[in-house]
């Protein structure tokens, strides 16, 4: 059976940083693509970055690049979401879904307040 | 503003049909995959259609998806209450080298 859990959302300060991690077990890890998707109190789904299986390209939605970092360790079968210079707005529910030309397999989701 | 458009709300009756528009672009819809995700209020999301069409195991046959050029449709026929949810298309642009998805669509079963 296909899980996926994240894990390192909190509350931080405008500013400030943050490590999410997501664990992903029943499938072959290193073989496919990771992917984070976010979703704001009440609004909808926005995805904020993919980290591509093999080559390990990496591509980032214009509202978090320069910001945060995507990266994976295929040795703990886990991808991470590095938040720096949080805002307001990153406020979220962060998802973790594998993904292949669409997401399966959603998490449960962390949730990251950014608030003073 | 999303870059793939959807309707904020549809509505019809148990056991009626109601299709779900996606509209984007040759960037986007037009030369790439198109899914839906199905979010039960309170739940996670749910892959619903992948790759246009194909539905995953588990997913029952009255839920179907097409595309055409830079548009898509998602079709729930015999609704019941229980698909009362908020449903979002997905693809990727090529353009901005990212995933985009629609605002969402919010069905309510009257």
């Amino acid at each position: 059976e296909v899980q996926v859990l994240e894990s390192g959302g909190g509350l931080v300060q405008p500013g400030g940083s943050l490590r999410l991690s997501c664990v992903a077990s029943g499938f072959t890890f290193s073989a496919y693509a990771m992917t984070w998707v976010r979703q704001a109190p009440g609004k909808g789904l926005e995805w904020v970055s993919v980290i591509r299986d093999g080559n390990d390209n990496t591509y980032y939605a214009d509202s978090v690049r320069g910001r945060f970092t995507i990266s994976r360790d295929n040795s703990k079968n886990t991808v991470y979401l590095e938040m720096n210079s949080l805002r307001a707005e990153d406020t979220a529910v962060y998802y973790c879904a594998k993904n292949i030309y669409y997401f399966e397999n959603w998490g449960q989701g962390t949730l990251v307040t950014v608030s003073s | 503003q999303s870059v793939l458009t959807q309707p904020p709300s549809v509505s019809a009756a148990p056991g009626q049909k109601v299709t779900i528009s996606c509209s984007g672009s040759s960037s986007n819809i037009g030369n790439n995959y198109v899914s839906w995700y199905q979010q039960l209020p309170g739940t996670v999301p749910k892959l619903l259609i992948y790759d246009n069409n194909k539905r995953p195991s588990g997913i029952p046959d009255r839920f179907s998806g097409s595309k055409s050029g830079t548009s898509a449709t998602l079709g729930i026929t015999g609704l019941q209450t229980g698909d009362e949810a908020d449903y979002y298309c997905g693809t990727w642009d090529s353009s901005l080298s990212g995933w985009v998805f629609g605002g969402g669509t919010k069905l309510t079963v009257l």
